[in-house]
């Protein structure tokens, strides 16, 4: 069966630091990956997709950037991390079959102080 | 691109009764979708979902239709219970490979 995990799973970090996450997927191939944020009591905002190494989509300006070095293996990182950072942070996996779902990792919650 | 619109924001009934939860899409080539439950500091968890060539589907208590012809799908949990408190987020996935999410409902059920 599949399996996605995200670290760190928490993270405080001040403003103007780097941000490294990591999200793999084990037990499965060539998976579409996702990178969203949720803002406190808020709705889901995608940030990058992927449907192959090397390959991202970004779907909104700012200060993040995405990276798939392997197949399974995604990274979302920052040069430097703004207060309007801070969030929970979900990476996703799915088959990119059409009529097919996405299922999230656990989550990175990120604080920006 | 696709805009889903979800409501209410914030829903609550009594443990026992019924909830409805609402979403519309605007895209007519999406053809799947997801609905989501997540609890408070946890990730979205796959409830139910509907694809386009079904009108309903049905998982003991919880239930999703499908109005192609207007554009809108509804969750329905009955018989609701304390654990169906959480936030619930509906999905709409055109051909391809983004999924548009609703903004959410936030689902109370007083016991």
């Amino acid at each position: 069966s599949q399996t996605i995990h995200q670290w760190p799973a928490t993270l405080v970090q001040p403003v103007g630091s780097p941000l490294s996450l990591e999200c793999t997927v084990e037990g499965t191939s060539n998976p579409n990956l996702y990178w969203y944020r949720q803002a406190a009591g808020r709705g889901l905002q995608l940030l990058f997709y992927s449907v192959g190494i090397g390959q991202i989509s970004s779907e909104v300006p700012q200060n993040l950037s995405a990276s798939r070095p392997q197949d399974r293996q995604f990274i979302l990182s920052s040069k430097k991390l703004l207060l309007s950072d801070s969030g929970f942070y979900l990476c996703a996996w799915g088959t990119g079959a059409s009529q097919e779902t996405q299922y999230f990792g656990p989550g990175t919650r990120l604080l920006v102080l | 691109g696709e805009n889903v619109e979800q409501h209410p924001s914030t829903l609550s009934v009594q443990e026992g009764d019924s909830a409805v939860i609402k979403c519309t899409y605007s895209d007519s080539a999406s053809n799947y979708f997801p609905w989501y439950k997540q609890e408070l500091g946890k990730r979205p968890q796959l409830i139910i979902d509907i694809r386009s060539n079904v009108g309903e589907k049905k998982d003991q208590r919880i239930a999703v239709t499908l109005n192609k012809t207007a554009k809108h799908f509804s969750l329905h949990i009955t018989e609701t219970q304390p654990e169906d408190s959480a936030v619930y987020f509906c999905a709409a996935r055109v051909t391809g490979n983004q999924f548009y999410f609703g903004t959410g409902t936030s689902l109370t059920v007083i016991p």
